[in-house]
């Protein structure tokens, strides 16, 4: 595709339910990225796919989040048991190749509100 | 602990001044140093990114990059109300790890 896309838009979800979000990259890119952007924060990194290897899990919160990455191409993440404090826009990025020198493109993001 | 550390603003400025964004970081050994910019309720885009020392600059914004002291800047000249916007820095430190932002306002 052209750009990256995130599915849902947005998510309204009760607290303790799952919720599964949805990131295709940009068509060729190998690396995928996600993050997590709280109200008036920056970005926080969540996870790391290079292919549909995630070497840098360093930043999933808890054991609630999980992510997986099929066909080197679209990337679920899923959050169990969801808390209100996982209210946020959960943010995908994908760049060409990994690596310190690449330029990650976003996604529009998946706004999710937890009540 | 790897920090990107970014004046949260708002910075405000009058339509055709100079805007200057300051972010400082961390780590010492990063290389690659990134702006990106995020309009209310968008994702971010990138603006502009630099790999050493010294400067860039791309039509009216110039990235200042001092490695010795830590510091990379973001100059925005003539700057526009459609300027008004958060200004994410972003830094390498194995992964990219992102500023907060400053909010950046240009009164017309």
């Amino acid at each position: 595709g052209a750009g990256v896309s995130q599915s849902p838009s947005n998510k309204v979800t009760e607290k303790g339910k799952d919720v599964e979000l949805r990131c295709d990259p940009i068509s060729g890119h190998t690396a995928l990225y996600w993050y997590r952007q709280s109200l008036g924060q920056g970005l926080e990194f969540l996870i790391y796919f290079q292919g549909n290897s995630a070497p840098d899990k360093s930043g999933l919160p808890s054991d609630r989040f999980s992510a997986e990455r099929t066909g080197g191409s679209v990337s679920t993440l899923t959050i169990q048991r969801t808390q209100q404090e996982d209210s946020a826009v959960y943010l995908c990025a994908s760049s060409l190749a990994g690596g310190s020198a690449n330029i990650q493109y976003f996604g529009a993001g998946t706004r999710l509100s937890v009540l | 602990q790897k920090e990107v550390e970014q004046n949260s603003g708002p910075l405000s400025v009058p339509e055709g001044a100079i805007a200057s964004l300051n972010c400082t970081y961390s780590d010492r050994g990063s290389q690659s140093f990134f702006w990106y910019r995020q309009y209310s309720g968008k994702s971010p885009e990138l603006i502009m990114f630099i790999y050493s020392n010294g400067d860039k600059e791309d039509g009216r914004f110039t990235a200042q990059l001092n490695k010795a002291s830590q510091y990379v800047s973001l100059l925005i000249r003539d700057s526009q109300p459609s300027d008004s916007a958060t200004y994410l820095c972003a830094v390498n430190m194995g992964q990219l790890t992102f500023g907060s932002g400053t909010q950046l306002t240009v009164l017309p």
